[in-house]
């Protein structure tokens, strides 16, 4: 396995509670990634982490937050949940800003917001 | 011009048949990758192209960059029931602070009843 997990794996929240997603990666990778999946969406990047302190947004990041204040964690922060965050919602890493070889992805976390 | 189409958006199929979809966009790209993803887990890199014409084969599948280095296209030969999953493509975006993964809607494999 690559080295990457995810927790919690499924989670149920009620409409406006804050949640953290949490994102550890083994395999000291520098770049970190939020993406969430819908039908008919297909994958959405939500934020990425470059290093340490170092994040951007991506096509779908309002309502979220990040934060990546070591190598191994990449935090997802949702502040007050909504029903439109209900999603699947994964981590992926790599190794260099050009991956030849790809992202490597977490198993997902499966986000419910009642 | 960053949307990627993939189509058919589903399919279903039967052992033994060979299986072809294919992803376009309205920009040119120098890098297409092809993920697939089983249910229940993240997506994993299949195949990955860098230049325009480039066929590469990965056991049964094979995937070739379109010339125009606008469509990438994925074939899968003598499909078996563990083939069935969500098939993504995905290139490379240059914008913000760094480069990122485009993903395409994906197209969904399913086995015929």
């Amino acid at each position: 396995d690559a080295g990457i997990t995810q927790s919690p794996r499924h989670k149920v929240t009620e409409t406006g509670t804050p949640v953290t997603l949490r994102c550890h990666q083994t395999e000291n990778h520098r770049y970190m990634y939020w993406y969430r999946q819908d039908p008919g969406h297909g994958l959405r990047l939500i934020h990425y982490s470059y290093g340490v302190k170092d994040t951007d947004k991506g096509e779908v990041s309002d309502g979220y937050s990040v934060s990546r204040s070591k190598t191994e964690d990449f935090l997802l922060t949702l502040e007050s949940a909504t029903s439109s965050q209900t999603s699947v919602y994964f981590c992926a890493i790599s190794e260099s800003f050009e991956p030849s070889d790809g992202y490597t992805f977490g198993s997902g976390t499966r986000l419910t917001v009642v | 011009g960053q949307q990627l189409n993939q189509s058919p958006q589903s399919m279903f199929i039967q052992e033994g048949e060979d299986v072809s979809m294919n992803c376009t966009s309205s920009s040119i790209f120098n890098t297409w990758l092809w993920y697939k993803q089983d249910p229940g887990e993240g997506p994993v890199l299949l195949i990955a192209l860098y230049k325009a014409g480039e066929l590469t084969s990965n056991g049964r599948l094979t995937a070739q960059f379109g010339i125009t280095r606008k469509d990438s296209f994925l074939n899968i030969s003598a499909s078996i029931p563990s083939d069935v999953g969500i098939y993504f493509c995905a290139r490379m975006n240059y914008g913000g602070s760094q480069g990122n993964l485009i993903f395409g809607k994906g197209t969904k494999l399913s086995v015929k009843p």
